[in-house]
């Protein structure tokens, strides 16, 4: 089992929908979660972070759930700038705070 | 103010050979971070200096690796020799917090070094 995993899709919505993903992770000592976005053979750039209680920004809600051990990201009224791969990344405590990474999931709006 | 840069942008090297990848950091950062991504696999933690100090190499493949960052500024990490699976993109990173807890864990990503090992 993969320690991140994530629906690679593509998901492909229309302008202005909602759309959401999910991200579940293998070990229960991680302490930190993040969502990134990468677009097409660009960088990886942080999204947002995931807290305990749950976070907004703009459009954009992230979640945690530590008890069934996922992360999820809701995107509201996607606009087509929006289309980009979404990574998950799971960090653990340890010496290093090592990031471990999803294969990212693919999301594609259209007009 | 500058991101963080990676040379070269790409490189294209054939089995054997030696390759030395350079990354500058976002000054003032103490983090330097390499991953590597393989064609369709998830990018994968290679290694972190604190400064110039090696923090955790635990994710290097192999002793064809070898990473420095002498005077904690800029990092190399040169293959020798290279083969054909260390083709992939090479994604180094900066941040300026090392734990997550006191910060937002940012970590800021140069635009990778493609390296196409023929």
């Amino acid at each position: 089992r993969k320690e991140v995993e994530q629906d690679p899709g593509p998901f492909n919505v229309p302008e202005g929908a909602t759309v959401a993903f999910n991200c579940t992770y293998s070990n229960s000592a991680s302490q930190s979660f993040f969502w990134y976005r990468q677009d097409c053979r660009k960088e990886p750039k942080l999204l947002m972070s995931v807290y305990s209680s749950g976070n907004e920004d703009g459009r954009f809600t992230a979640q945690l759930n530590r008890a069934s051990q996922y992360i999820s990201l809701l995107i509201r009224d996607s606009k087509l700038s929006d289309s980009a791969t979404y990574l998950c990344v799971v960090t653990a405590s340890g010496g290093s705070y090592i990031p471990t990474f999803g294969r990212g999931t693919s999301l594609i709006v259209h007009p | 103010e500058a991101g963080v840069t990676q040379f070269p942008s790409h490189s294209v090297i054939e089995k054997g050979q030696t390759v030395t990848l350079r990354c500058d950091p976002i000054s003032g950062h103490d983090n330097l971070y390499w991953y590597r991504r393989v064609m369709g696999k998830e990018i994968k933690f290679l290694l972190h200096f604190v400064k110039e100090s090696k923090q955790d190499e635990s994710g290097m493949p192999n002793n064809r690796f070898l990473a420095e960052r002498t005077g904690g500024t800029y990092s190399t990490l040169k293959v020798q020799p290279a083969e054909l699976e260390d083709s992939g993109v090479y994604f180094c990173a900066s941040s300026q917090f090392m734990s997550p807890q006191e910060a937002e864990g940012e970590q800021y990503f140069g635009p990778g070094t493609r390296l196409t090992v023929t």
